[in-house]
């Protein structure tokens, strides 16, 4: 069965630091990856999405970036964190009938 | 691009209450899902549904594709049904790419 993972789960960083967010898809062949993030009040916000490594679409943009260095394997990055940066950022990966399937999140907290 | 309005934005329920949750949306979709967001943030996949009738144990939904609406019905409630329920769609050619509501947020009291 197929299995998402997120890490950290929780990351309190200081204003102008940098982000790496790590997510990786275990029992699954070239899924869709994507990363959202909800911010305080419940909506979930897509922020990237691939649909093969190396391929990245922004749909917002911002103080962050995506890659994908590896088939299952999805990252998002910041060089210097704003306030406006804290939230909960969920990864998600989808099937061949685009249904996606989100992992655990990581909660950020920039200070 | 597409909307999603969910209703009502919060519903309280006594244990063993039935309830209706409504998703609308503005545009033809070729995609739709049910999520449940737990206390602790986890999104559980509910129903991928984008026609048609499901059910799972005490939940069940349908999507009316030509109206442009789902409704998430939940049956014998109980405390652990608590938390917010989001509808997410995807329309035209970008079927990858959910446009989520703002969510129905549930509690449930013993």
């Amino acid at each position: 069965s197929q299995t998402i993972h997120q890490w950290p789960a929780t990351l309190v960083q200081p204003v102008g630091s940098p982000l790496s967010l790590e997510c990786t898809v275990e029992g699954t062949s070239n899924p869709n990856l994507y990363w959202y993030r909800q911010a305080a009040g419940r909506g979930l916000q897509l922020l990237f999405y691939s649909v093969g490594i190396g391929q990245i679409s922004s749909e917002v943009p911002q103080n962050l970036s995506a890659s994908r260095p590896q088939d299952r394997q999805f990252i998002l990055s910041s060089k210097k964190l704003l306030l406006s940066d804290s939230g909960f950022y969920l990864c998600a990966w989808g099937d061949l009938s685009y249904e996606q399937y989100f992992g655990p999140g990581t909660r950020l907290t920039v200070t | 691009g597409i909307q999603v309005e969910q209703s009502p934005p919060d519903l309280i329920l006594q244990e063993g209450a039935n309830s209706t949750l409504r998703c609308n949306f503005s545009d033809s979709v070729n995609n739709l899902q049910w999520f449940h967001q737990n206390p602790w943030g986890q999104l559980i996949n509910l129903f991928y549904i984008p026609s048609g009738t499901k059910q799972n144990g005490r939940l069940s939904a349908t999507t009316v594709a030509t109206e442009r609406y789902s409704l998430l019905y939940i049956s014998s409630s109980q405390t652990t049904d608590s938390g917010v329920y989001f509808c997410a769609v995807a329309s035209g050619g970008s079927n990858y790419k959910l446009t989520f509501g703002k969510g129905t947020l549930l509690t449930v009291n013993p």
